[in-house]
Order: structure tokens, then C-alpha cells, then sequence
């Protein structure tokens, strides 16, 4: 089963408004965590925000913010007043808690393209 | 630099030919991830290392892949017989502590394009 789910392949955004990224998530794991990573076209992975599962606040980074919705099993991904230089993939990952408890491995999405217009 | 480095960034091999990736983690960095990211999808887990213990490797696809870590720092991917479908790139990640409370992200490196003719 799907464990990621990144609905919109592709998503526009006029440079300086807000956009919305999805991301949904199933896991029967009480603790876990939720990530969002940026990919340039140049490769690397850029790790954003973080939102821990009993966490009770929303998590902020700067222009990022993570709407968490537990009941829902949602963690959408809102980047406030977008840049040219936010034009990316962004990727919705799951890390959750193994057998042994030590091995913590992340469950990736598919991701979504964003393209900032100027 | 203090972030994770792979080499070589590119690699192109024959089919059959063996190719051996590189990853070097942050210094101090207890545990090490390899991933492979097919084109238009997200990465996919291949293994993961805790010092040099390879504490699972659940992710490999075949036995025609391999990883260490001997020393508990650098790593290395040896893909053996290569085919076609091994062709994606392959992210190697590196993150502080092996505890999983809090954010403890994993740091990822440039990866490693791999084309298999």
C-alpha cells in the first residue's frame, strides 16, 4: 500500500502569493515523523521543515509551514510569498518507527514539480 | 565542505560491467543511507548503516548489489552485472544519531547518475 501520497504532479504559483503542496499519509504507527525535502534540478536534497506526530503545534520554518492534520493524515506543505528560486521538486516523506526501534529509514512520495511564474 | 559528497556525479557503464559508488557522510555522522530514485519518482530505500553495521538492507533488489561501510564513515555501492534497469540515481544520506525523537534529518548528498547502455 501507498504509504506517501503527492496528488498533484504539478503545481503553478505567481511569484510573491502562497502555494499549497499535499501530502497525505497511512501509517498504523502511533509515533512517527513528516518531512518535506526540496530537489533543485541540480539533484541534491534539501531538508525543510519537520513535523513530529505529537507534536500539538504546526511546524514553521521561515516561508515554510506545515499544515498537519492528524485525524485527516495530512501534512500539506504551505510556502508563503514564493520566489523564483522556489521553482523545484518537493518531496513528502514519512520516517517511521522499525522493529528495534534504530532503523529509520524514509518513505518518499512522488513528489510535486512547483514553477514559479514572475 | 561539511556536507555529504559522492563521486563520481556521473557514471555511465556497459551492460554486465560492475560499478563501485562512493559516499562520504558528514564527519561524526552515526548513521548512512543509500537510496535509489528512478526518474520521476521519489527515492526508494536500499540500506542502511549504523557504524559499519548494515543493520538492514531490505531494500536491495538483488543480490547483484552490495554496500559497506568498514570503517563506519565512508560508504561504497557495488553494483554487479549491471542491467538496464539498475540506470537511476543514487542518493547516499548521512544523519547524526541513530535515535529517532526529533528532527534528526537526514543530510543528503548530490547523488550519483547512473546510465546503464
Amino acid at each position: 500500500a501507498q504509504k506517501i501520497t503527492q496528488t498533484q504532479p504539478g503545481m503553478f504559483v505567481q511569484e510573491k502569493e502562497a502555494v499549497t503542496l499535499d501530502c497525505t499519509y497511512d501509517t498504523s504507527d502511533q509515533s512517527y515523523g513528516l518531512f518535506w525535502y526540496k530537489q533543485p534540478s541540480s539533484g541534491e536534497m534539501i531538508f525543510l521543515i519537520y513535523q513530529g506526530s505529537y507534536d500539538e503545534q504546526n511546524a514553521t520554518e521561515g516561508r515554510y509551514s506545515l499544515n498537519f492534520q492528524k485525524a485527516r493524515k495530512s501534512a500539506n506543505l504551505v510556502i508563503s510569498a514564493s520566489q523564483l528560486g522556489d521553482s523545484a521538486m518537493y518531496f513528502c516523506a514519512m520516517r517511521e518507527v522499525a522493529s528495534g526501534g534504530s532503523n529509520y529509514k524514509l518513505t518518499f512520495g512522488k513528489g510535486t514539480l512547483l514553477t514559479v511564474n514572475p | 565542505g561539511a556536507g555529504v559528497s559522492q563521486s563520481p556525479r556521473y557514471k555511465v557503464a556497459k551492460r554486465g560491467q560492475d560499478v563501485a559508488l562512493r559516499c562520504d557522510p558528514i564527519s561524526g555522522h552515526v548513521s548512512l543511507f543509500w537510496y535509489q530514485q528512478a526518474l520521476g519518482q521519489g527515492p526508494e530505500f536500499l540500506t542502511y548503516f549504523q557504524n559499519e553495521a548494515q543493520l538492514d538492507k531490505s531494500g536491495l533488489p538483488s543480490d547483484r548489489f552490495f554496500a559497506e561501510r568498514p570503517e563506519g564513515s565512508v560508504s561504497t555501492l557495488k553494483i554487479q552485472r549491471t542491467q538496464q534497469e539498475d540506470s537511476a540515481v543514487y542518493l547516499c544520506a548521512s544523519s547524526l544519531s541513530r535515535l529517532q525523537r526529533g528532527v534528526n534529518e537526514q543530510f543528503f548528498g548530490p547523488g550519483t547518475r547512473l546510465t546503464v547502455l
